[in-house]
Order: structure tokens, then sequence, then C-alpha cells
């Protein structure tokens, strides 16, 4: 069964700081893993995506995240955060055919000026 | 990126009644899934909805309570039946193809009174 954890429930940093949000995940084949952030009363936005090829991942807003096989870890990083980086941050596992995504549980950003 | 649109984005309604959500997709896209965000909570997948054929629920979710429909590789709806309280909830539409990530509507959020 696929599986991802997302140990912090709860991130603060400053505006401008580096964030690092850490993703762990459960899955008998090559998985393909996402970020996906919810802004307050927004649906799901892909921040990115990794299914093959390259490790490390850029997307929008700036975030970039590393998959690592040998530690099943899909970490997102961003150098310096702004005020509008504060939502709900999702990472998801899937693959196969039928592309069904498992989530974990979130980390709320806070960003205190 | 596939665009999608649903409705209705939010509603309040009695216990006991039933209310169908709509999914429109912009583009003809193989698959579609309808997930579940309780309150406070991450998404669960509620179903896989198949064109042309009955959806395939995930463990914990039943056709009675849930019927989806998908008569196109563009649209779909989610019925939740005889409401209470406890179905109170966002509930999102995915949709992407082989390769294309998964894309998310903005949601619809019920309030079950």
């Amino acid at each position: 069964a696929q599986s991802v954890t997302q140990p912090d429930i709860h991130i603060t940093v400053s505006e401008g700081a580096s964030l690092e949000l850490r993703c762990n995940y459960s899955y008998g084949a090559t998985p393909y893993l996402f970020w996906y952030v919810q802004s307050p009363g927004q649906g799901l936005q892909l921040l990115l995506k990794y299914f093959s090829g390259d490790t490390l991942v850029q997307g929008i807003k700036g975030f970039e995240a590393e998959f690592k096989r040998s530690q099943s870890s899909f970490n997102l990083r961003k150098p310096s955060v702004h005020w509008s980086d504060a939502a709900e941050y999702f990472c998801a596992v899937g693959g196969g055919n039928d592309y069904k995504l498992s989530f974990g549980a979130g980390t709320t950003v806070t960003v205190r000026a | 990126s596939a665009v999608i649109s649903q409705k209705p984005s939010r509603d309040i309604c009695q216990r006991g009644t039933s209310l169908t959500i709509q999914c429109q997709v912009d583009s003809q896209v193989t698959m579609m899934f309808w997930y579940r965000q309780q309150p406070g909570q991450s998404l669960t997948l509620i179903a896989t909805a198949n064109q042309g054929s009955e959806a395939t629920y995930e463990s914990g979710f039943v056709i009675d309570k849930f019927p989806i429909s998908r008569p196109n590789l563009t649209f779909s709806t989610l019925t939740v039946s005889n409401m209470s309280p406890e179905d109170s909830s966002i509930y999102l539409c995915s949709a992407g193809d082989s390769n294309s990530p998964l894309h998310f509507g903005n949601g619809t959020r019920l309030t079950v009174t």
C-alpha cells in the first residue's frame, strides 16, 4: 500500500528565510511524487512533480524538491519565502496506471514579518 | 494543463437531502477522480470516475451514498445522498492523463445542517 508522511504539522518561518518541508513516502515501485499548495478557501494548486529523470525538480513560485530514493523522501524547499507562501502544503504519491494519489496530512506554513 | 471547473463552489444543505456536484474539464482526459477533504484533514480518495461504466469506489465509500456519473471524457458528477452533518467537507474533482499530473478544481464546500 502507498502512503505519505509529512512529519511537520506546522512550520513558522520569517519572511525572507528559507523553507524546507519534509515528505517521506512508502510505495512498492517507482513512485510519482507531487507537491500541492492550498491557500485558505481555495482548491489545490500543483507546485511540482517528479515522474522520472533528474531528481531535483523545479516548480512554480520558486519552489524545488529533491527525490531521494535511498531515503524515500521528496522534500520541498524554497530559498526565500514571501508572505504569500503562507498556506497548507500537501505531498502526494501515486504511480502505476491508475494514478490514484495518496496524500500526506499536510504542513501548515505561517510566515511572520 | 487541464482547467477544472466545479459547481457549486459552496452550498448549505439540510440533512436528509442530496446534492449533485458537477466537474467540467476544458479538455478530454483519461482519468477523473473525486476526493473528500474533511475539516482540518487531508484528502481522501472517494472513487475513480470511469467513462461509460460504473465508478470504482475506495474502501469505506459506496455507490448508494456517493453515486458518480461520467458520461464523457470531460464531465463528471458526484452526488452526496441522504446527507448528514458528517458529510460536511470539501469535495474536490481531479483530472489528468498518463504522463500528465493530476490537477484539481477549486472544490465544493458543503455544510450540512
